[in-house]
Parts: C-alpha cells; structure tokens; sequence
C-alpha cells in the first residue's frame, strides 16, 4: 500500500485560506468516506482535526474544513493563523481493511 | 478523560526485538479498536497495524507482516506493540491511538521513541 500523495508544503499570510490536497486510488480515498485529517506539531502528539471526510471533532475550529472528489480530498484552512502552522497528514481507510497515511504537508505561515 | 500513556524509551541492538506498552484509561477499552503509527527521523506518519481489543483480533501494514505482533492484555487496559529483527531503519516514534469509532484516531499517546543502534 503506497502512501498517499501531499503537496510536501504549502504557505500562506495570515488570514488567507490554504488548501491541502490528498490524492489515493479507488481502493482507498475514492473507494471509502472514511477520510481523516490530523495535525502534527514536532515532539507532539498528533492532533485530531477532520474525519468521515468533512466532518469536525468537538473543539475543533470550524476554520478547518474538508472535502472530496474522486480519489482526490482535500483540507482547506481558511483565516490562517501563526497556530496553524505545523504538519498536515491525511489518512485513509483501504480495501484490505487497513489504513494509510499521506505523504505529509508542512503549512507555513509567511 | 481519555487517556493513553506510553511506556519509556528503549535502545536496542539491531536483531533484537522491542515491545513497547500503551495503557489506556477513561473510556471502555473493549469498545474500541487501538492503532499503532510510528514516525521515523524526518518522515511521515506511517500506520502499522490495529488490534481489537475485545476479541484480540489484528491487522497489519504489508510493510510489518512478519516482524510485527500487537497483543492487548483486557486485565490492566493495556496495548501491546513488539516488533522482532530490529534494524536501524526501525528507530522512529511510536504511537498508538485510541480509535474514534468512525474509522479513524481521536486520542494519541505520547509516543515512545525506539532507537536501534549497535
């Protein structure tokens, strides 16, 4: 199971919307709404943030939102914040009942 | 709360194996699948495996088939991670994370940092 593609970074000013792309195959993020988003700060735990796709755990910023066509899902964090700047993984549910991560994205806030 | 606490960091020699612990408290633990994520010097996040906690059952990353064994002990709420022929490619972080019961994680440990070195 290869993992799935991200753009290694994406930047962005303050206040400007950013999105993240996360392309698999049909045997993963086309085949399934069982897309997940988290967010990852070096030396922490990873951070829960989008599941089922598009929907947001409680406490979650409603800033954060996501989405998907074909095979392809996307993050899109919209009124950027200097906190947001961290690494971004997307996270698939596959055919064989297993998972897989993307590739990761580094968000800068210029 | 929910919470899920690693056991320490450990150093081995390549050929031997580790087993890295994760006991979880606050929600009831046969209710929900428990995952395991490591994360190598400057990589990504990569899923290895999930266990079951009430029946024991597992699955596992191709990558790991083989040299990966999670076990669950229900008495003491604990997950187990052991990963045999270790090598220096091996030492990463690792993770386990509580299921959210929508097919995906919503708590983490705190890692367990796994270093192989001779």
């Amino acid at each position: 199971q290869s993992a799935l593609t991200q753009p290694a970074s994406v930047s962005g000013s303050p206040g400007q919307s950013i999105t993240i792309s996360c392309t698999g195959t049909s045997s993963d993020v086309g085949g399934y709404d069982y897309v997940s988003w988290y967010q990852h700060h070096p030396g922490k735990a990873p951070k829960f943030m989008i599941y089922d796709v598009s929907k947001r755990p409680s406490g979650v910023s409603n800033r954060f939102s996501g989405s998907k066509s074909g095979n392809t899902a996307s993050l899109t964090i919209s009124g950027l914040q200097a906190e947001d700047e961290a690494d971004y993984y997307c996270n698939s549910y596959t055919s064989s009942s297993t998972y897989v991560f993307g590739t990761g994205t580094k968000v800068t806030v210029l | 709360q929910v919470q899920v606490v690693q056991s320490g960091a450990e150093v081995k020699k390549p050929g031997a194996s580790v087993k890295v612990s994760c006991k979880a408290s606050g929600y009831i633990f046969t209710d929900y699948y428990l995952h395991w994520v490591r994360q190598a010097p400057g990589q990504g996040l990569e899923w290895m495996g999930w266990i079951i906690p009430n029946s024991g059952v597992t699955r596992y990353a191709q990558k790991f088939q083989g040299r990966v064994t999670l076990t669950r002990d229900t008495s003491i709420n604990t997950a187990f991670m052991e990963l045999s022929s270790l090598r220096s490619d091996d030492t990463a972080i690792y993770f386990c994370a509580k299921d959210s019961g929508s097919f995906s994680v919503d708590y983490w440990g705190q890692g367990t940092l796994v270093t192989v070195s001779s």
